[in-house]
């Protein structure tokens, strides 16, 4: 079975601090790997996967992740946050062999400090 | 237009009484699921649907039921409510394609008093 742990339940950074959110998986083979983001009253958005190739992967609004085999991480990262990036981040992991379901993190709160 | 909606935005109802939560996509995708989300526990998975004649139970089915009118249409229906059913429900939807990438809607609020 697969699973996803996010150590951190809530993360405050200063405006303009660089940002990394810690994503845990447990899977036999090389997972499908994702990152949404959940604004506040809205529905999770993509910001971005991973299936194969490199393992630095690019996604919108300036995030990137890292998918290390090694370590069972895919830790999200940002260089320099804005206060808009306040909101609830899911790291979710799925498998070709799962029928194409998905398994989420319990999240991690992100807040934004002026 | 939203690709995925869902209605109602919010409801309020009382213990015992039937509720029907919908959800309607206009991205052509086969795969359709609704999802729990409670505070600290992440979006808990109630059931899916890969086309009209397969349902499948998620991990936490109990008490509630659903149906698949078309590929577009997935309804989640809770036979009779009770309060720890208060909580935000999505409904999401994927390709066959796409890996798994779920594309969601903006949820409904449900409170069971």
């Amino acid at each position: 079975a697969q699973s996803v742990t996010q150590p951190d339940i809530h993360i405050t950074v200063s405006e303009g601090a660089s940002l990394e959110l810690r994503c845990n998986y447990s899977y036999g083979a090389t997972p499908y790997l994702f990152w949404y983001v959940q604004s506040p009253g809205q529905g999770l958005q993509l910001l971005l996967k991973y299936f194969s190739g490199d393992t630095l992967v690019q996604g919108i609004k300036g995030f990137e992740a890292e998918f290390k085999r090694s370590q069972s991480s895919f830790n999200l990262r940002k260089p320099s946050v804005h206060w808009s990036d306040a909101a609830e981040y899911f790291c979710a992991v799925g498998a070709p062999t799962n029928a194409g379901k998905s398994t989420f993190g319990d999240g991690t709160t992100l807040t934004v400090k002026p | 237009d939203a690709d995925v909606t869902q209605t109602p935005r919010n409801r309020i109802t009382k213990t015992g009484k039937r509720i029907m939560l919908e959800c309607s996509q206009t991205k052509g995708h086969d795969r359709m699921y609704w999802y729990r989300q409670d505070p600290g526990l992440g979006l808990r998975l109630i059931y899916y649907s890969f086309d009209v004649k397969d349902i499948n139970k998620g991990e936490i089915s109990d008490g509630y039921s659903v149906s698949r009118q078309a590929q577009a249409k997935f309804s989640l229906s809770l036979e009779s409510a009770i309060p720890n059913q208060t909580a935000l429900y999505f409904c999401a939807t994927s390709g066959l394609a796409g890996f798994n990438e779920q594309f969601f809607g903006p949820g409904t609020r449900l409170t069971v008093l």
